[in-house]
């Protein structure tokens, strides 16, 4: 059974451009969310994504964007970056209302 | 507003040793409360939960926890220490019938032989 799988693994882009970050989650999870993990921090809530809608939100600017499709993977858009969006970017999958969380090993993003 | 406060960010400990990573939480409602691991490079792993049952949690690899409602916390301890716990651990809170997960700072754990 594939846990959560995330791609790609690292990234390198540069100022001012766009990325889109990738998730599957695990075999009948059906609710992702994402977040951002800034070097010796703990990870930051970015959203949550429950039948293809964004249902929460964190303390991220509307750069910050994502998708959920139909077999439950989820995209992370990010556009016009910054330096400071330079992070580890975690997946997490669970059960709608379940409270335990899976996560992926995470894209490692470098803007330069 | 939730939060969670991790106290120290790193703890060293020797090999065979006690391991006690302490955890305080703000809630306004009962939470759910989890301690997570990180490998280098890695995803988080899930080492234990409390979600309004027993008090003393049980987790993987020999970790327990405690759940102390008097005193916001919900320390994450191990008898004896092994090479192989060293690692970065986060503690995160959780509002029962709530969507987001709130992470501590994280407190990495050195290991000495």
């Amino acid at each position: 059974d594939a846990g959560v799988t995330q791609s790609p693994t690292h990234l390198i882009k540069t100022r001012g451009q766009q990325v889109t970050l990738r998730c599957s989650p695990k075999s009948g999870h059906d609710t992702v969310s994402w977040y951002q993990q800034a070097l010796g921090q703990g990870p930051q809530f970015i959203f949550q994504y429950y039948e293809e809608e964004e249902r929460q939100r964190g303390n991220f600017p509307d750069r910050f964007s994502g998708h959920q499709f139909p077999n439950y993977s989820s995209e992370l858009n990010v556009n016009a970056l910054l330096l400071g969006d330079s992070a580890l970017y975690l997946c997490a999958s669970s059960l709608n209302r379940g409270d335990e969380q899976y996560f992926g090993p995470g894209t490692r993003l470098t803007v330069t | 507003a939730q939060s969670v406060t991790q106290l120290g960010s790193h703890v060293s400990v020797s090999e065979g040793a006690l391991v006690l990573l302490r955890c305080n939480y703000s809630s306004s409602v009962p939470p759910y409360l989890f301690w997570y691991v990180q490998y280098p490079n890695q995803g988080l792993q899930l080492l234990l939960k409390y979600t309004s049952a027993a008090t003393l949690v049980k987790g993987i690899n020999g970790f327990e926890a405690e759940f102390k409602k008097s005193e916001t916390s919900f320390h994450l301890t191990k008898p004896s220490a092994h090479m192989s716990d060293a690692a970065e651990y986060f503690c995160a809170v959780k509002n029962t019938g709530g969507f987001k997960t709130i992470f501590g700072a994280g407190t990495r754990l050195f290991v000495k032989a």
